[in-house]
């Protein structure tokens, strides 16, 4: 059954530095999403892509964040100069027209 | 206040006892989505619900939308230990657009004891 995957699982970084999420949506899903969830809070979305532009983004995805799909398989979530409160788990989500998201197993994020 | 209560926030039970796990809304829901995940891990779509009074079945779960209270409930018969970890209800609470970002609750963690 095909699956939303992500990469890395893990990630750890100094803050001030940029890193980069990859997703690679399930290969007939148009519309991609970021979610969030810092520990022990609810799952939060960030913001959704569909034709190559951002469709709509939450207060919380300001200027330091960024979305791409740079091929016909991979989105990326970056975060130019990353902060502390920015540790988190990052779920990337995709779905075809309907409209039940299917969610990636996390990037664990945590800036030190 | 929150716009997706759930409740209870965690919820201990022997298996083979039956549960239910409530999530309401405090707008109008466009569409509600149930969702189990592991600790740490990702969430696995359970079940959709769209319409008033829809009602789904997925082996021992189901789940029921009630439109005009704006609540679902997602009941579990004879429970298993297979079947713990964090219930999440997401829904769709804006009207306009085909976008359906999903507002989530804070989750029902739910121990099954063997």
């Amino acid at each position: 059954e095909p699956e939303v995957t992500q990469t890395p699982s893990h990630q750890v970084t100094q803050m001030g530095q940029e890193v980069i999420l990859r997703c690679v949506p399930i290969s007939n899903h148009l519309y991609f999403y970021w979610y969030r969830q810092i520990l022990g809070q609810k799952v939060e979305f960030l913001v959704s892509f569909y034709n190559n532009e951002i469709s709509e983004k939450s207060e919380i995805f300001d200027d330091q964040f960024s979305v791409e799909r740079p091929d016909g398989s991979n989105f990326t979530l970056k975060i130019r100069s990353t902060k502390l409160e920015d540790s988190a788990m990052y779920f990337c989500a995709s779905r075809t027209s309907g409209s039940t998201q299917y969610f990636g197993p996390g990037t664990r994020l945590l800036v030190l | 206040s929150q716009e997706l209560e759930q409740s209870p926030q965690s919820l201990i039970v022997q298996e083979g006892k039956n549960l239910t796990i409530n999530c309401t809304s405090s707008k109008t829901l466009y569409g509600l989505y149930w969702y189990k995940q592991k600790y740490g891990e990702g969430l696995i779509f359970l079940m959709m619900l769209q319409k008033g009074g829809e009602e789904k079945s997925h082996e021992k779960i189901t789940a029921k939308l009630d439109e005009k209270k704006q609540q679902s409930s997602l009941h579990i018969t004879a429970s298993q230990p297979s079947h713990a970890g964090i219930y999440l209800c997401g829904a769709s609470l804006n009207s306009g657009g085909s976008n359906y970002k999903l507002t989530f609750g804070k989750g029902t963690l739910l121990t099954v004891n063997p």
